[in-house]
């Protein structure tokens, strides 16, 4: 299970944002390897993966974003909150896929 | 790169859909392919997945039993027959090449009510 806090957070622009998933059980793979991914949902769009195994950013995602933590405890930080952040982010394991299993969501909005 | 779903469409409790994902830009056989389903107003729940080398399938519990997961390799299309379905089947439906997470589709919309 994927628990993800808080559900929602208003945020001014400009300010820090940081959003915490927790698994149940610890998601270091035999491999050595974390799958935990970060997704962000813009309002209407498909979700967009952002960060990859903890904290690899996907190819064109700002630099203000990173991701961090082990085992059983994850966190996606947001240095500076701009305007087209606005939308759902979810973490996502893959680790004890199957199944693969999401947080709840967390909406970010501008206060 | 991209993914472009269909086949969504109203059915009544029950009922049967099949829905389609093709693909441009990159070939299913050294790809995972992923169903992912978002009902309204909620989060994202994994439906199924289908192995990129051995096309091994793979499915979420709530779904066993009554989605069949497939692919055409010839057509780089990806289907998913949905059978019996529930009216808490009722979602978006994306399609999704998982072996990185990306391209999503644009989503198809499946409603199941009577």
């Amino acid at each position: 299970v994927m628990t993800q806090s808080p559900l929602s957070l208003p945020v001014t622009l400009g300010q820090p944002a940081s959003i915490s998933c927790r698994s149940s059980q610890s998601l270091l793979h035999s491999d050595g390897n974390t799958y935990l991914n970060w997704f962000q949902q813009r309002p209407g769009q498909s979700p967009r993966r952002l960060i990859y195994r903890v904290s690899n950013r996907d190819s064109g995602v700002p630099d203000r974003f990173s991701g961090s933590g082990s085992g059983t405890d994850f966190t996606l930080r947001i240095s500076r909150v701009e305007a087209e952040d606005v939308g759902v982010y979810f973490c996502m394991q893959g680790t004890l896929w199957p199944p693969i299993t999401f947080g709840q969501g967390t909406r970010l909005e501008i206060k | 790169v991209q993914l472009v779903e269909s086949g969504g469409g109203l059915v009544q409790p029950g009922g049967s859909l099949r829905l389609s994902c093709v693909a441009s830009g990159f070939t299913f056989t050294n790809s995972a392919m992923t169903w992912v389903r978002q009902a309204p107003g909620q989060g994202l729940e994994w439906v199924s997945t289908i192995s990129g080398g051995d096309a091994k399938t793979y499915y979420a519990d709530s779904v066993k039993g009554r989605f069949t997961l497939s692919r055409d390799t010839s057509k780089n299309t990806l289907s998913l027959q949905m059978d019996s379905l529930r009216v808490e089947d009722t979602a978006v439906y994306y399609c999704v090449r998982s072996s990185n997470w990306d391209p999503w589709g644009q989503g198809t919309v499946v409603t199941v009510s009577s």
